[in-house]
């Protein structure tokens, strides 16, 4: 089975732009989340979605948003980008809620804000 | 909030030899988990073992084991007969059980983990 997947792999953006990130979660999860990676430091917990909603944010700015599709995928929206959020960017899965299920992560996008 | 705070930014070993990579965290929670997850520089971040805070066996994964101290809020992963694939950033990170609720993982900075030939 694939694994989670996120696309680009990389990419450079000027302040003040918008910029989309894309998840596909392993097949038959449900559950996807988003977390912030900044060099030389842990991910920080950005947002979880279960079902298209959103089930949990982390203290992230309203210039950070996200969606779930019907088929489980997620997108992440950054709006007036600032150079502080140059990072990687990692999207995990997990089969639902339930705190046993383990989270996937992908590989990440490499966001560059110059 | 909860906080989890690794105070070795650089560990280095040599192959076959044993190492432990320290963990400590903050909470007010009484039931949790805590992973240990690796990251080599292909950035995919991978789960190497978890522990259930209610268990009190310590969890052991092939050569990966935990000492798991509740009441110290203490967390190391001990690596046996160390293998150059080994070689990576190692996080330590805390979820919260909270009945079913959307928690993310609270990571610790990383332990950068040479290991010498």
């Amino acid at each position: 089975d694939a694994g989670v997947t996120q696309s680009p792999t990389h990419l450079i953006k000027t302040r003040g732009q918008h910029v989309t990130l894309r998840c596909s979660p392993i097949s038959g999860h449900k559950s996807v989340s988003w977390y912030q990676q900044v060099l030389g430091q842990g991910p920080q917990f950005i947002f979880q979605y279960y079902e298209k909603e959103e089930r949990g944010r982390g203290n992230f700015p309203d210039r950070f948003s996200a969606r779930q599709f019907p088929n489980y995928s997620s997108e992440l929206n950054v709006n007036a980008l600032l150079l502080g959020d140059s990072a990687l960017y990692l999207c995990a899965s997990s089969r639902g809620l339930n705190q046993d299920y383990e989270q996937y992560f992908g590989p990440g996008t490499r966001l560059t804000v110059t | 909030a909860q906080t989890v705070t690794q105070s070795q930014p650089e560990m280095s070993v040599q192959e076959a030899e044993t190492v432990t990579l320290s963990c400590t965290y903050d909470t007010s929670e009484s039931d949790y988990y805590l992973f240990w997850y690796k990251q080599p520089p292909s950035r995919q971040m991978i789960l190497v073992i978890r522990q259930e805070a209610y268990k009190q066996q310590n969890a052991t994964e092939n050569r990966f084991s935990v000492n798991f101290q509740k009441a110290a809020k203490s967390f190391s992963l001990k690596i046996s007969d160390s293998q150059l694939g080994d070689a990576a950033m190692y996080f330590c990170a805390y979820r919260p059980y909270s009945g079913g609720g959307a928690d993310g993982l609270t990571f610790g900075k990383g332990t950068h983990l040479i290991i010498q030939p």
